[in-house]
C-alpha cells in the first residue's frame, strides 16, 4: 500500500515554455504532498508543501510565481515550472503521507528528471 | 526536525553487515527516527522507523539508544544493490510534518 505515483518521469522541454509534472498518490488519500528539488550530487531540498483546497506553503527563497503547485484534489497534486531556464534543470520529487498509516512516514514518487535546453 | 549528524560515506563488502549510524541528540520525546535510501535517480524509499525500542523488519534493524540520541541502521548481509545514500531523519511530530533531508550516508558496497 501507499504508492505515489509521479508523470512524467523525465521530460526536455525548451526554454521558454513551461511544464506540469503530476503527483498521485493511489490509494490513499492525501491532504498534504511535498514537493523536492535534487540537483546531482546533493541532497533533496523541500521546495514547498501542497495542501488540498489551499494555497502552497512555499520554503524561503522559492519563487512561488515561477513554480506553481495546484493540489485540486486528495489524490493529485501538480508542479508547474513556468518559463523553464536551463538552471530549472533538475530532479524533482513528491512525497505524500497516508494519515490512516500513522507513524510509518512518508512515501515518495520516483521522480522526474527535467531538462531544459 | 531534530538536528541529524551522519557521516559522509561507508564502504561495506558485500555480505557483511553495514552499520549505519546516526547522531540526533537534540531529538525529542516524540519525535520518532527515519531511515530512508535513495539509489541513483530514483525517490527515497522507507526504510524503517522507531521511537525507543529498537526495531527489525524484512529490510534492517534499527538499534537506539537508551537516551535516543544516537541511531544505528544496520543491514544484516549487505548486497551490491544496497549502494545508495541513506538518510536518518527525525522529523517532529504533527500531523503534517515535513521531512527535511540532511546530507546522508553514500554507502557503497565491495564486491
Amino acid at each position: 500500500g501507499a504508492v505515489v505515483s509521479q508523470h512524467p518521469s523525465r521530460v526536455i522541454c525548451k526554454s521558454g515554455t513551461s511544464v506540469k509534472i503530476e503527483c498521485r498518490s493511489l490509494d490513499f488519500q492525501a491532504t498534504t504532498m511535498f514537493w523536492y528539488r535534487q540537483f546531482p550530487k546533493q541532497s533533496l531540498m523541500l521546495m514547498a508543501t501542497s495542501n488540498e483546497g489551499s494555497k502552497a506553503t512555499y520554503e524561503q527563497g522559492v519563487e512561488k510565481d515561477k513554480f506553481l503547485i495546484n493540489h485540486a484534489s486528495l489524490t493529485l497534486s501538480t508542479l508547474t515550472v513556468t518559463s523553464a531556464h536551463p538552471e530549472d534543470s533538475s530532479f524533482y520529487i513528491c512525497s505524500a503521507r497516508d494519515p490512516s498509516r500513522g507513524n510509518y512516514g512518508y512515501t515518495f514518487g520516483s521522480g522526474t528528471r527535467l531538462t531544459v535546453v | 526536525d531534530a538536528k541529524t549528524t551522519q557521516p559522509t560515506s561507508m564502504d561495506c563488502a558485500e555480505g557483511r553487515a553495514a552499520n549505519l549510524p546516526c547522531n540526533h541528540s537534540t531529538i525529542s520525546g516524540n519525535e520518532y527516527v527515519y531511515w530512508y535510501r535513495q539509489i541513483h535517480s530514483q525517490g527515497p524509499q522507507y526504510i524503517i522507523h522507531g521511537l525507543k525500542n529498537n526495531e527489525t523488519n524484512e529490510m534492517a534493524s534499527l538499534i537506539i539508544t537508551e537516551d535516543r540520541k544516537s541511531s544505528t541502521l544496520i543491514l544484516p548481509h549487505a548486497t551490491l544493490r544496497d549502494t545508495a545514500v541513506y538518510y536518518c531523519i527525525a522529523p517532529r511530530g504533527d500531523r503534517d510534518d515535513k521531512i527535511i533531508f540532511g546530507k546522508g550516508t553514500r554507502l557503497h558496497i565491495l564486491p
